[in-house]
């Protein structure tokens, strides 16, 4: 499968614990975005990253968020002290260039308990 | 503020009909826009997309029309089959950019 991989696909936090999520863009693809989408909403755009290089974060929380592309490695979008509100599909996309088609992953479904 | 509107939530066509959704939005500087398809626990797949310099894209069944003077845009299945239930989101960007602003989707429902 040659498509954008997440995982996990399902994660259980406690509040105050910290989530974890990876995204391994699909091959070729040097441009990756993560959003969120809460229930009965649509997707909503979080942060764009190219390798090593935060592009843009404008859709990110000030706090508790972060997100990292290594030289190496997946994508990881990281949320330390979850709270209840945090619960929400988290989607990662991957593109070959700014102004191409964004491709998904199938998400991470975050729930806090 | 909703930029990107899809008004109908849900939408049901019988099979071999056009299915259309529809899509209006409020921000003239959007000149990208985007239709993907969703089912339940997957991702959205890019379906077509069309620019603001052109008013109609057809990709096998599935047409984009875009009316810029409505601030609309529509997707026409045709004819529609029952693998074509799923939730449909609309999206659109200014400037070819990454931020892609997203609509609410419509769940389109094809009978058999």
């Amino acid at each position: 499968n040659a498509g954008v991989m997440q995982n996990p696909r399902h994660l259980v936090r406690r509040r105050g614990q910290e989530a974890r999520l990876r995204c391994s863009p699909m091959k070729g693809h040097s441009h990756v975005y993560w959003y969120r989408q809460l229930p009965e909403e649509g997707l909503k755009f979080m942060v764009y990253l190219q390798k090593e290089n935060i592009i843009d974060e404008s859709g990110m929380p000030k706090e508790r968020f972060s997100a990292e592309f290594p030289k190496e490695g997946p994508s990881i979008l990281r949320i330390q002290q979850v709270v209840r509100g945090d619960s929400a599909a988290y989607f990662c996309a991957s593109s070959p260039g700014e102004g191409e088609p964004q491709h998904f992953g199938d998400g991470t479904r975050l729930s806090i308990l | 503020d909703q930029q990107v509107k899809q008004n109908s939530p849900s939408l049901s066509v019988q099979e071999g009909r056009i299915s259309i959704l529809n899509c209006d939005y409020t921000n003239s500087m959007f000149d990208y826009f985007l239709w993907y398809k969703k089912y339940p626990a997957e991702g959205p797949t890019f379906l077509i997309s069309i620019s603001s310099i052109k008013d109609k894209n057809e990709d096998g069944r599935f047409t984009v029309f875009l009316n810029k003077s409505a601030k609309h845009l529509s997707l026409h299945i045709v004819p529609s089959q029952p693998g074509d239930s799923a939730v449909y989101f609309c999206a659109a960007s200014a400037g070819l950019t990454y931020k892609y602003i997203f609509g609410t989707g419509t769940r389109l429902k094809v009978l058999a």
